[in-house]
C-alpha cells in the first residue's frame, strides 16, 4: 500500500488567494483526520471524517477554512482567503476504525 | 488549554544510553495513549501504545510506562541508537466504543538526539 497521500507536498501563495490541499487515505480506512502543526501549538486537530461524514469541525480555526470528503478515497481542506498567520505543515491521516492513525508526509503551506 | 504537554522540548542522550521521554496529561476521560515519532519533512508514525487498563507496554527496544495516578506516561529507549534521533509526539485519545476511532490530542513533542 502506498499509504496516505498528501499533494501538493510544498505550496506557496499570496495572501487573499485560495489553496485547496489534497488527501488520499489508505484504502479501506474509514477515519480521515485534518491536523496543523505550529511551532507555538504543536499538532492540532481540525476536523475529522468517518465514512465521508464530518464528525467533528471543531477545531477549524474560523469560517476562511473548509473541508470536504466526496468520496472514500479523496478529501480537500480549503482555505479562502488565505492569510499568513495560516502558514503551517498540514498533515492529513486515516485510521481503520482504532486508535492507530497513519499520517501522510504534510503540505507545507506558506502564505506570503 | 494544553490537555497532553511535553513540558521537556530537547534531549540529548548518549549511545547506547537509556532515552527516557515523558508526558503529562490532565484529561480525566483519556484511556488510550500513543507515542508517535516524526522524522523531517515526513508524517509522524505510529511507536507504540497502551490502554489505560495496563500500566507497561513494551516493544523491542521500547516501552511505555502509564501512571494513571499522576496522569503521567514515559517512554523508554533501550539502548539508545543514533537512528532514533526524532521529535516524539505522546498523543491520548478518549475512546467511544470498539471498532471507532477518535479524536488523538497531542502534545508539542520532544526532539530527541542521540549522540555518538
Amino acid at each position: 500500500d502506498a499509504g496516505v497521500i498528501q499533494s501538493p507536498r510544498h505550496e506557496v501563495t499570496e495572501m487573499g488567494q485560495e489553496v485547496t490541499l489534497r488527501c488520499k487515505p489508505i484504502s479501506g480506512h474509514d477515519y480521515l483526520f485534518w491536523y496543523r502543526q505550529t511551532m507555538m501549538r504543536g499538532l492540532e486537530l481540525l476536523i475529522y471524517f468517518n465514512n465521508n461524514v464530518p464528525i467533528d469541525d471543531s477545531g477549524m480555526p474560523e469560517d476562511r477554512f473548509s473541508a470536504k470528503m466526496p468520496n472514500a478515497s479523496f478529501s480537500t481542506l480549503k482555505i479562502q482567503p488565505s492569510e499568513p498567520r495560516d502558514s503551517a505543515v498540514y498533515f492529513c491521516a486515516s485510521s481503520p476504525g482504532r486508535n492507530e492513525q497513519f499520517f501522510g508526509p504534510g503540505t507545507r503551506l506558506t502564505v506570503l | 488549554d494544553q490537555q497532553v504537554k511535553q513540558n521537556s522540548p530537547s534531549l540529548s542522550v548518549q549511545e547506547g544510553r537509556i532515552s527516557i521521554l515523558n508526558c503529562d496529561y490532565t484529561n480525566s476521560m483519556f484511556d488510550y495513549f500513543l507515542w508517535y515519532k516524526k522524522y523531517p519533512a515526513e508524517g509522524p508514525t505510529f511507536l507504540i501504545s497502551i490502554s489505560s487498563i495496563k500500566d507497561k507496554n513494551e516493544d523491542g527496544r521500547f516501552t511505555v510506562f502509564l501512571n494513571k495516578s499522576a496522569k503521567h506516561l514515559s517512554l523508554h529507549i533501550v539502548p539508545s541508537q543514533p537512528g532514533d534521533s526524532a521529535v516524539y509526539f505522546c498523543a491520548a485519545s478518549a475512546k467511544l466504543r470498539t471498532g471507532t476511532a477518535s479524536k488523538l490530542t497531542f502534545g508539542t513533542g520532544t526532539r530527541l538526539q542521540v549522540t555518538l
